[in-house]
């Protein structure tokens, strides 16, 4: 069975500095991997993906994700936090059939 | 940039009445998705649907669960008879293609089961 852990329920870091968002998965065959935001009240808006290719993907808002295959990890980081990067975000795999989402991390940035 | 629309954003629904919540998918997508939150925490998956009938679903997509596409835009989630532990956040989202592509959500329809 598919699955996706987010360890942290919660990261605080500082405006300016780097963040990381941990992600593990577990997945039959090749992964699609995803990262999403989700805002108050809204729905979930996609950051990256990773498909093939080069392990660093690049995504909106200046967010970027390391896949690493031996240990199934796809961890989101930015070099620069800013304030309004605090949210909640969730990490995703797909598999044959579905998407499985983390239980989510939210990320507090302080000014 | 098309969007997933869902309505109404808020429906409170006395226990054990039928609820419907809709969905407009994106106009050329052809997977459609419906997703359960509860309470901002873990994004559940409930069922999948392509080629007008469901591909996958989850254990918590039992027999009081039903999805229909009734035309050619809208795309419908039906609880036959709510309960209260069905009060969620309720997404719906869409594709194109599966795969690689990343899912587009709407901003969801609050179910409060009184």
């Amino acid at each position: 069975a598919q699955s996706v852990a987010q360890p942290e329920d919660q990261v605080n870091v500082a405006e300016g500095n780097p963040l990381t968002v941990k992600c593990t998965y577990s997945v039959s065959g090749n992964p699609y991997l995803f990262w999403y935001v989700q805002y108050p009240n809204r729905g979930l808006q996609f950051l990256l993906k990773y498909i093939t290719g080069d392990n660093l993907v690049k995504g909106s808002y200046g967010f970027e994700a390391e896949f690493n295959k031996s240990q199934t990890s796809f961890h989101l980081k930015k070099p620069s936090a800013l304030v309004s990067d605090s949210a909640l975000y969730f990490c995703a795999v797909r598999g044959p059939q579905k998407v499985t989402f983390g239980t989510g991390t939210k990320l507090q940035v302080i000014p | 940039e098309p969007e997933v629309t869902q309505t109404p954003s808020h429906q409170v629904t006395q226990m054990g009445q039928e609820v419907i919540l809709r969905c407009v998918p994106i106009s050329n997508h052809l997977y459609f998705y419906w997703y359960r939150q509860i309470l901002g925490q873990k994004v559940e998956f409930l069922v999948s649907f392509y080629n007008n009938e469901i591909s996958e679903k989850s254990e918590i997509f039992d027999d009081q669960f039903s999805v229909e596409r009734p035309d050619g835009s809208n795309f419908t989630l039906k609880i036959r008879s709510t309960k209260l532990e069905d009060s969620a956040m309720y997404f719906c989202a869409s594709t194109l293609l599966q795969g690689g592509q990343p899912q587009h959500f709407g901003d969801g329809t609050r179910l409060s089961i009184l």
